[in-house]
């Protein structure tokens, strides 16, 4: 079993550019949610997908847009990449029947210049 | 504004003592508090966790002690090792959803 698995692994941008990430969750696994993670600070929480739609959304600006596919992988879009936007964004997976269980990947290192 | 709460930031520890890392949190809706343990360069992974019914829950070294009246939980590493050495992350999740809500982390050093 791969685990959850995230690409690129690191990333490099400018101010303003768009900026996709992409996770594959754990097998078995449903649900799949979005952190954001800064230097020195624990994950917040962007939103999460199930059965193709966001079921619940963090305190994130419109700026980040997700998409959930019929084989449960994902991606995180960012728009009009601010230099604040640079973070750890992690991906995790879970089942829904147990969404407490929740294992992540080893993350995207997103830097805007 | 955090909703949980997490100290201390950095503990340095000696081989074969105990850690202990603190946090508190203010919302009662909150039924799940798990801990993180995460190594650089990795994300974080499930340690142990406690759900508010049960006071105390021990696996292998690792111990979560919860007081639902205080709002407050704690893990504690015993017999630290040098292996140990990383950030504990703690969280909480609402009954109401599924957002999960995590401490700043603690960066952990055990000295050999």
């Amino acid at each position: 079993d791969a685990g959850v698995t995230q690409s690129p692994t690191h990333l490099i941008k400018t101010r303003g550019q768009q900026v996709t990430l992409r996770c594959s969750p754990k097998s078995g696994h449903d649900t799949v949610s979005w952190y954001q993670q800064a230097l020195g600070q624990g994950p917040q929480f962007i939103f999460q997908y199930y059965e193709e739609e966001e079921r619940q959304r963090g305190n994130f600006p419109d700026r980040f847009s997700g998409h959930q596919f019929p084989n449960y992988s994902s991606e995180l879009n960012v728009n009009a990449l601010l230099l604040g936007d640079s973070a750890l964004y992690l991906c995790a997976s879970s089942p829904l029947a147990a969404q407490e269980t929740q294992y992540f990947g080893p993350g995207t290192r997103l830097l805007v210049l | 504004q955090q909703q949980v709460k997490q100290s201390p930031q950095s503990l340095i520890v000696q081989k074969g003592g105990i850690s202990i890392i603190n946090c508190a949190y203010e919302n009662t809706a909150f039924d799940y508090f798990p801990w993180y343990q995460q190594f650089p360069g990795k994300g974080p992974a499930l340690l142990i966790a406690i759900r508010p019914d049960v006071s105390e829950k021990k696996e292998g070294r690792f111990t979560i002690s919860f007081n639902k009246s205080a709002k407050q939980f704690s893990l504690h590493i015993m017999d630290s090792q040098p292996g140990d050495s990383a950030t504990y992350f703690c969280a909480a999740e609402s009954n109401t959803g599924n957002q999960f809500y995590f401490g700043t982390g603690t960066s952990l050093t055990v000295i050999p």
